[in-house]
């Protein structure tokens, strides 16, 4: 079963604006993590944002924010006053367990391209 | 610069050679990954290190591939007769466990660009 859905292969934003890129989640454990990254073109995994499990308030990073709803297993990612250096692919990440198990599990990535 | 370091960063080798790859993880980082991205997806682990100890092994990690962190600093990756189906970009990851800790988070290297003619 697939544990990490993104459902937008492709999104594109007018710059300035906010957009927002969806992820969802399958997990029976209740103790997990879930991770947003960006990849640029030159290969670099880089680490924006992390909401756990039991936080009460959603994630938030300078422009990234996480909308966390954990009752519909989502965890979309916002991008707020888009800027031409994000475009890039963004890939959303779960880790199962309380830090004893350590994997992550990516999703497909969703293109993003910021217009002028 | 001290974040994961990753050499080198691309390496074209021909079908049936062994190839090595290396990752200098963040200094004060205990805990190391290697991950394998093919074009148009998303990384998939492969095996993961905490100290020196080889913790868990993905089923994707064939005989053929090899890992090692001798003194729990660097790691090794090593792919012995290389298969074109093992171009790929190799990451390697790593982060900081303190006890109890969840956030783990894991903090990449740039990757090694794998391709086998």
């Amino acid at each position: 079963a697939q544990k990490i859905t993104q459902t937008q292969p492709g999104m594109f934003v007018q710059e300035k604006e906010a957009v927002t890129l969806d992820c969802t989640y399958d997990t029976s454990d209740p103790s997990y993590g879930l991770f947003w990254y960006k990849q640029p073109s030159s290969g670099e995994m880089i680490f924006l944002i992390y909401q756990g499990s039991y936080d009460q308030q959603n994630a938030t990073e300078g422009r990234y924010s996480l909308n966390f709803q954990k009752a519909r297993k989502s965890a979309n990612l916002v991008i707020s006053a888009s800027q031409l250096g994000d475009s890039a692919m963004y890939f959303c990440a779960m880790r199962e367990g309380a830090g004893g198990y350590n994997k992550l599990i990516f999703g497909a990535g969703t293109r993003l391209a910021v217009h002028p | 610069d001290t974040g994961v370091s990753q050499d080198p960063r691309h390496k074209i080798t021909k079908r049936g050679q062994n190839v090595t790859f290396r990752c200098d993880p963040i200094s004060e980082h205990n805990r190391l990954y290697w991950y394998r991205q093919t074009l148009g997806q998303g990384p998939e682990f492969l095996t993961y290190f905490q100290n020196e100890a080889q913790l868990e092994k993905s089923r994707l990690l064939s005989d053929r591939f090899s890992a090692e962190r001798p003194k729990g600093s660097f790691s090794t990756l090593e792919i012995q007769r290389t298969e074109q189906g093992d171009s790929a970009m190799y990451l390697c990851a790593s982060s900081q466990a303190r006890g109890q800790v969840v956030d783990d988070t894991q903090y990449f290297g740039p990757g090694t660009r794998l391709t086998v003619l």
